[in-house]
């Protein structure tokens, strides 16, 4: 079916450690994926998304690439900082251009 | 800009009762409204699609007339739970856009418990 999977959380790393949320996607044609963040207390926002294949969208920091070959748009960072931990969603637009969400991965950075 | 607020935060109610969660965009005029359900460890399920002034759009298997909703203004949409029960507990988190459907901006969401 139509899904977005991402990796089962919570992931803890150490300050300053590299970042991989990994995010798989099954969907007929290229959809758009984008990853969004909820900090604690706050609302979900985008952090960055994607629109075609081979796209990349940045923002503070953070990275993913639209891999159309493995179905894949994994979240990466270089140097992670306490301020990044939050719950990381993934998700990809349907032909009706709504949301499918994956099930969200927390993220626990610690000085 | 773009910030939306939910009310209340957390509500705990007895089962039979009615809960009106309020969804509101601060500083902007939003076109469209949305409404999703949480479950713990799980990704947010689009409920409903709601467009001002005009009834709402629910996904398959959500009762309309359990969750009402009302898109009033362009800034304002509720979610009501009539005669809640304690499988109705759940995280409600709205959105709302100002036209491009990916760019919602969220709510804080509201923590229901029905006892």
């Amino acid at each position: 079916g139509n899904s977005v999977t991402q990796m089962e959380g919570p992931v803890t790393l150490s300050e300053e450690a590299f970042l991989t949320i990994n995010c798989t996607y099954t969907a007929t044609g290229y959809p758009s994926l984008f990853w969004y963040v909820q900090y604690p207390g706050e609302g979900l926002q985008l952090l960055l998304k994607a629109t075609k294949a081979d796209d990349k969208g940045s923002n503070k920091g953070f990275e993913a690439t639209y891999r159309k070959e493995t179905t894949s748009f994994h979240l990466e960072k270089g140097s992670v900082q306490v301020s990044d931990s939050a719950v990381y969603f993934c998700a990809r637009m349907d032909s009706n251009y709504q949301l499918i969400w994956g099930a969200g991965t927390k993220l626990i950075i610690k000085p | 800009g773009a910030v939306v607020s939910q009310h209340p935060s957390w509500v705990i109610c007895k089962s039979g009762t009615s809960v009106k969660i309020e969804c509101r965009s601060l500083d902007f005029q939003a076109t469209t409204m949305f409404w999703y359900r949480q479950f713990p460890k799980q990704s947010l399920m689009l409920m409903a699609t709601s467009n001002e002034g005009s009834k709402a759009t629910y996904e398959q298997g959500v009762e309309k007339d359990k969750f009402l909703i009302n898109h009033a203004s362009l800034t304002l949409s509720t979610l009501t739970v009539t005669s809640a029960h304690p499988e109705d507990s759940s995280f409600y988190i709205c959105s709302a856009s100002k036209g491009l459907p990916y760019e919602q901006y969220f709510g804080p969401g509201t923590r229901l418990t029905v006892t």
